[in-house]
């Protein structure tokens, strides 16, 4: 079974900052993983995927992620926030064929002026 | 090109009425899927489409709730009778092929019952 751990449910950060969400996974499987971000009032949209390609992956917005299989762990980080960044993040994995995408609960990412 | 669409976007219903929520994938996406946000909880996979077809109903919590796609377009998730634990953020998302499967999100149905 796939599961997905979001460490934090809530960060803050100021304006500049470097930004580290956390996400640990468990997959029987090699995973695919994602990370999606929720603007309010919004549905989620895709930031970036790892896919068994380059183990840094990049994706909109600055962000980037580094899979690291022997850690089981996927974070994702962007160096310096910006206040349009403030948004809730969800970490997911799917076994890559197509079904079901296991979320983390979310973490909710708060950028101070 | 149009996004992922749902409707209603916001729906207070009592308990044990009926509500239908629907799902405009983005046109040429075989593949549907609905999930569900209980407040302050993870989002859960419900089922998966692929055309008119349930891949997979595995997430679906019990026989109240009802998923179709007719003519393998948008879908429909009726939810009869409602009941207070039903409440919550219903998300559908569609994806154009199985294997690449980053999917597509709708803004989601905010169901409150009552």
């Amino acid at each position: 079974a796939q599961s997905v751990t979001q460490l934090g449910s809530h960060v803050s950060v100021s304006e500049g900052a470097l930004v580290l969400l956390r996400c640990n996974y468990s997959s029987s499987v090699p995973p695919y993983l994602f990370w999606y971000v929720q603007y309010p009032n919004q549905g989620l949209q895709l930031l970036l995927k790892y896919t068994s390609a380059a183990t840094l992956v990049k994706g909109i917005n600055g962000f980037e992620a580094e899979f690291k299989k022997s850690e089981t762990s996927f974070h994702l980080t962007k160096p310096s926030a910006h206040m349009s960044d403030a948004a809730e993040y969800f970490c997911a994995v799917s076994d890559g064929g197509g079904f079901k995408t296991i979320f983390g609960a979310g973490t909710r990412l708060f950028v101070k002026a | 090109e149009a996004g992922v669409t749902q409707f209603p976007s916001h729906s207070v219903i009592e308990k044990g009425q009926t509500v239908t929520l629907r799902c405009d994938p983005i046109s040429g996406h075989d593949n549907l899927y609905w999930y569900r946000r209980v407040m302050g909880k993870e989002i859960k996979f419900l089922l998966h489409f692929v055309k008119e077809s349930k891949q997979d109903e595995s997430g679906m919590p019990n026989n109240r709730f009802l998923a179709e796609r007719t003519g393998g377009t948008y879908s429909t998730l009726k939810v009869q009778p409602a009941e207070l634990e039903d409440s919550g953020v219903y998300f559908c998302a569609s994806s154009p092929t199985s294997w690449d499967s980053a999917q597509y999100f709708g803004p989601g149905t905010r169901l409150l019952v009552l």
